[in-house]
């Protein structure tokens, strides 16, 4: 069973920038993507971007082009969400997730197996 | 971006009951939808996909329908554990929505 273990909280600077990981145990990396989530407080999940087996690096929503970079280590099977820029507005709790899917006609993936969150909190 | 706008935001019921709850598209998404319960600091855990497709593990109370731009979450009877936030999300573009999501309390 596929357990995706995240990196713990984390405290910074508006400006700075913060990476977080995610390491999948029970299972290989290289052989599912993982999905970038955020939920500020009080708010909806947010998708961020996505990497993929076959790229060492992933794809961002539109929202976070060239501030968001996803990439992940295969030898280790650990994925990571570097997000640079930290505004207040980036305090949240970030989520990576597995990308699942029921076939080859679907579009694109919903999400079957979550971490359990890493808490990010941009403060002066 | 696709937008999904669910309602209500808030719903009081109490266990045993039967509760509906409705997730609508912006654009049609055909059927690609999910529906995720949190719980109060845990993660979103899947209920369904694909619209109506029960993941693994997940009790047979819960139930989705729809397609194109409407789609229903109905929990049969509630259970004290059922209690928590919903969420839907779509699947149909590369860049993933979730709609706001439905609180459920107890009444």
């Amino acid at each position: 069973q596929v357990q995706l273990v995240q990196s713990g909280a984390e405290v910074k600077k508006p400006g700075s920038s913060v990476k977080v990981s995610c390491k999948a145990s029970g299972g290989t990396l290289s052989s599912f993507a993982i999905s970038w989530v955020r939920q500020a407080p009080g708010q909806g999940p947010e998708w961020m971007g996505r990497i993929i087996p076959s790229l060492t690096i992933g794809k961002s929503a539109q929202k976070f082009q060239g501030r968001v970079t996803i990439t992940a280590d295969k030898s280790t099977g650990t994925a990571y969400m570097e997000l640079s820029s930290l505004r207040s507005e980036d305090t949240a709790v970030y989520y990576c997730a597995r990308d699942s899917t029921s076939g080859t006609t679907s579009p694109d993936y919903y999400m079957d197996v979550w971490g359990k969150g890493t808490t990010v909190t941009v403060s002066s | 971006d696709i937008q999904m706008t669910q309602s209500p935001s808030t719903l009081s019921a109490s266990v045993g009951d039967r509760v509906t709850i409705i997730c609508r598209a912006s654009q049609s998404i055909s059927r690609w939808l999910a529906w995720y319960q949190q719980r109060p600091g845990k993660a979103p855990e899947l209920l369904i996909y694909d619209a109506s497709s029960l993941q693994s593990g997940v009790p047979s109370r819960f139930s989705g329908s729809g397609s194109g731009t409407e789609f229903t979450l109905t929990i049969s009877s509630l259970q004290p554990d059922d209690f928590a936030t919903y969420y839907c999300q779509q699947y149909t573009s590369y860049s993933l929505t979730f709609g706001q999501g439905t609180k459920l309390e107890i009444k």
